[in-house]
């Protein structure tokens, strides 16, 4: 069994950044494929990006390209979202997931953390 | 960009109804195909992969069909649970992933 715990509900200001952190339990971090997924207030889910766990590649939705970086700290098998130049579309529920061995599926997923972009 | 378009958006049904929700992606993705529930205030949770695949704890009334463009989700009997957003994604270019719009199985 897997379990991944984010962080805390953030507020931030407008410009500024945020880092939100994953904490996986359960089996070997390394062998993990993360993904960072996010979800507006009433909208559809969408993508950010991807972190190999193991090696720390990275691939970027380019939507968020330039914006936001991952990373991760295989000895606290914990992954890290940060995304900066904050507005307030980026006011979302953000979730880490990780991806199902041989597949491409999401099948377990953090419990979400509330940012919310406000002055 | 591969994009997927769900239909139908909103769909009311009833408890014992046989439900079916579609997806189209904008290019062929084979059967890289995924398919979620999710309920307010809640992750998302999957239900189907590799387009046909059920996931492990999943009840066997959920099903997935489809290849190439055209896929289907279909709910045999709904329960009183299965009332929620339905979402599906494709990873045929993983690692870049792609959601649905969402389709909303409302009660009638």
């Amino acid at each position: 069994q897997v379990h991944l715990v984010q962080s805390g509900a953030e507020v931030n200001k407008p410009g500024a950044s945020v880092r939100v952190s994953c904490k996986a339990s359960g089996n070997i971090f390394s062998s993990f494929g993360l993904h960072w997924v996010r979800q507006a207030p009433g909208q559809r889910l969408e993508w950010l990006g991807w972190i190999n766990a193991g090696n720390g590649n990275t691939r970027y939705s380019q939507k968020f390209q330039g914006r936001v970086t991952l990373t991760r700290d295989t000895s606290a098998t914990t992954a890290y979202m940060e995304l900066s130049s904050l507005r307030s579309e980026d006011t979302a529920v953000y979730y880490c997931a990780r991806v199902l061995e041989g597949s491409g599926a999401l099948d377990y997923w953090g419990q979400g953390t509330l940012v919310t972009v406000t002055s | 960009a591969i994009q997927l378009t769900q239909s139908p958006s909103t769909l009311s049904a009833s408890v014992g109804d046989r439900v079916t929700i579609t997806c189209r992606a904008s290019q062929g993705i084979s059967s890289a195909l995924a398919w979620y529930q999710q309920t307010p205030g809640k992750a998302p949770r999957l239900l189907i992969y590799d387009a046909s695949s059920l996931e492990s704890g999943v009840p066997s009334r959920f099903s997935g069909s489809g290849s190439g463009t055209d896929f289907t989700l279909t709910i045999r009997s709904l329960q009183p649970e299965d009332f929620a957003t339905y979402y599906c994604q494709q990873f045929n270019t993983y690692p870049l992933l792609t959601f649905g719009g969402g389709t909303k199985v409302e009660i009638k």
